[in-house]
């Protein structure tokens, strides 16, 4: 079965600062990639997707993930982080098989 | 549209105990996937049922098992607890095509004293 990997345990940003967290798969064929996020007493929730096309993909609240194939990777990045992007945020592969799995999760603080 | 419900939302269980968990998915949804959420190991997957059958399996002990019943609902039930089991169980629905965003409920905490 496929496996993620986020290597970023927990990243303390200042507002404006630029965020990239890192994901990295071990699957062989076509994968769907996923980030969700997963806000202070809330649900988890979709962040951005990647299932085919333009490796750059774009997500709600200014987010994108980049897709590089050769090197396994969905990493998330965002220009400017501001303190409401406090949260915990998760990369998923699902290899087209509705077996979705999860990293163990990125907990971003962002200080005011 | 009323999104994923879990039920309980907390329980409060001893070790050797049983206890089942339920969720209703998204109307029209078919596909409902169970994980255990514990902090620093993230969301490991338990397994996923679709049309009433388990598709997929994680790697967790016979202790944990599941069914869907005919309306789509699932119930996740973990026999003989121990101390370890304590975490958030996710239920996530989808429509069940392979290859779309999961809808997740708030989770049931279990703790295992």
């Amino acid at each position: 079965a496929q496996s993620v990997s986020q290597h970023n345990h927990h990243v303390i940003l200042s507002e404006a600062a630029s965020l990239e967290l890192g994901c990295n798969y071990s699957y062989g064929g076509t994968v769907n990639l996923f980030w969700y996020v997963q806000y202070p007493g809330q649900h988890l929730q979709l962040l951005l997707k990647y299932f085919s096309g333009d490796p750059l993909v774009k997500g709600i609240k200014g987010f994108e993930a980049e897709f590089i194939k050769s090197k396994f990777s969905f990493n998330l990045r965002k220009p400017s982080v501001q303190w409401s992007d406090t949260a915990e945020y998760f990369c998923a592969v699902n290899a087209q098989n509705n077996d979705m799995r999860f990293g163990a999760g990125t907990r971003l603080t962002v200080k005011p | 549209k009323a999104g994923v419900t879990q039920t309980p939302r907390y329980l409060i269980k001893t070790r050797g105990q049983q206890v089942t968990l339920s969720c209703s998915p998204i109307s029209g949804h078919r596909s409902v996937s169970w994980y255990q959420q514990t902090p620093g190991q993230g969301l490991q997957f338990l397994f996923e049922y679709f049309s009433e059958t388990q598709r997929n399996k994680g790697n967790f002990p016979g202790r944990f098992s599941g069914r869907q019943f005919s309306n789509s609902r699932s119930e996740m039930n973990v026999s003989t607890l121990e101390l370890g089991d304590s975490a958030l169980y996710l239920c996530a629905s989808s429509k069940g095509q392979g290859n779309e965003k999961l809808f997740f409920g708030s989770g049931t905490q279990l703790s295992v004293l």
